[in-house]
């Protein structure tokens, strides 16, 4: 089945310490994407990936990392997260400029 | 930065009428510009594509039309269902950006039996 995951799809953490939210498609998509949603914010984009090694910025890169050093995965690396990255977060992959994305189900997190 | 704007109130129906929502965007002329639907605690899932050199797209019960020059995207489901219930955002591909893409903060459809 084709799908985008997400591990772990909750998450409770402390602020400062370092955490890793992992992404990964089954579809051999060249394009994948960070989402965190809010309410009356919408979707914003954090960081996307072009292809393996090729990443950039999104809207709101700030306190966030990224790599793709694989093409299937796509991990989001808070290093110090801040009460104010409390949010839930989507990853998505697309296989083509101008092609449907792809969600994974969501990793709703929670700094304290 | 592109702007994207939905309406943020709710939009009530009645079963079997149509629904109408707006997508409207400011700053940049996108090559095309998506629809998806979300449901409470899950992801996004993709509707439909409507590209600048369309005006129209369908799809069963689902019409997209697509503006330039108003720089307006209108969203159609007609005969809706209380399934239709659910959040509807609207989103655009920065054009020189490839995957760089922005979302408006979705229209939420109530459609009532």
């Amino acid at each position: 089945e084709a799908q985008v995951t997400q591990n772990p799809r909750y998450l409770i953490t402390v602020t400062g310490k370092k955490l890793t939210v992992t992404c990964s498609q089954n579809m051999n998509h060249e394009y994948m994407s960070w989402y965190r949603q809010d309410p009356g914010l919408g979707l914003r984009q954090i960081y996307y990936s072009m292809n393996v090694e090729v990443t950039d910025k999104g809207d709101v890169p700030e306190g966030y990392k990224v790599s793709r050093k694989e093409k299937r995965n796509f991990p989001l690396i808070l290093e110090s997260p801040s009460p104010n990255q409390t949010s839930l977060y989507f990853c998505a992959s697309s296989g083509r400029v101008q092609e449907t994305q792809y969600f994974g189900p969501g990793t709703r997190l929670l700094v304290l | 930065s592109q702007k994207i704007e939905q309406n943020s109130e709710a939009l009530n129906i009645q079963e079997g009428k149509t629904a109408t929502l707006t997508c409207n965007y400011t700053n940049y002329s996108p090559a095309y510009l998506q629809w998806y639907r979300q449901d409470p605690g899950r992801g996004p899932v993709f509707l439909l594509l409507i590209r600048e050199n369309e005006k129209e797209k369908r799809k069963e019960r689902l019409k997209v039309t697509f503006d330039t020059t108003l720089k307006q995207s209108l969203f159609h489901i007609t005969a809706s269902q209380p399934a239709d219930s659910a959040t509807y955002l609207c989103a655009l591909e920065e054009g020189d950006n490839f995957n760089k893409f922005y979302f408006g903060s979705g229209t939420k459809l109530n459609v009532k039996p």
